[in-house]
């Protein structure tokens, strides 16, 4: 059992370049979630989706698109990086409430990103 | 939204020490989880516990939902306890977790 599985681990960008954050769950989990954490801070949400098809902004969208066409994937995509897009990014997977411990959220190792 | 807010934001401890990390939030929830992110930058569930008491070892988790706050208890604490400890509670949405600014802890030899 994998988990939440982000690739790459670390990039470097040039302001103006894409690229696409990849996100995979083994869970079956209907929720899938992106964050990003800057230095020294706490998490920020920048998307997350409900299940497959459906997505919605979270606090930092701006930037960023995301798309999930099957539960288990939840892309993350930069379109013309920006300096202030430097930081750690984190996709993480909750399933739907439940009860007791099956409501946690697990989050993947995290992607760290440059823009130069 | 719901505001979190933890304190204090930095600890630093000898080894062997206690300590105790607070959360306090601003509207009833239910889920409330408490995350340790390790100095490779891991995060890791420590407790889910929208309420109560849970233990796990040497560390232990209390929330009182009732007057919106939860505190973690880290006892005779090891250096491998040093990282970023973070609060996160369920959006009024039930949706997303909002997540507080952390702890970080540092326990020397």
């Amino acid at each position: 059992n994998a988990g939440v599985t982000q690739t790459p681990k670390f990039r470097i960008l040039k302001i103006g370049q894409s690229m696409t954050l990849q996100c995979t769950q083994d869970m079956n989990h209907n929720y899938m979630y992106w964050y990003r954490q800057d230095p020294g801070m706490g998490l920020k949400l920048i998307y997350y989706s409900v299940g497959a098809g459906i997505t919605d902004k979270g606090e930092v969208p701006n930037g960023y698109n995301v798309s999930r066409s099957t539960t288990e994937d939840f892309p993350l995509r930069l379109e013309l990086a920006a300096p202030s897009q430097t930081s750690v990014y984190f996709c993480a997977s909750r399933p739907l409430a439940g009860t007791g411990t099956k409501n946690i959220q697990y989050f993947g190792a995290g992607t760290r990103l440059s823009v130069l | 939204g719901i505001q979190v807010e933890q304190s204090p934001p930095d600890l630093i401890l000898q080894e062997g020490a206690n300590s105790t990390l607070r959360c306090n939030f601003s509207d009833s929830v239910n889920n409330l989880q408490w995350f340790h992110q390790n100095p490779w930058g891991q995060l890791i569930n420590l407790f889910y516990i929208p309420s109560g008491t849970k233990q796990n070892g040497r560390l232990s988790a209390t929330t009182v939902a009732t007057e919106r706050y939860s505190l973690l208890y880290i006892s005779s604490s090891q250096t491998t306890d040093s990282g970023v400890y973070f609060c996160a509670v369920l959006n009024q949405a039930g949706t997303a977790l909002i997540f507080g600014k952390g702890t970080t802890l540092s326990v020397s030899s």
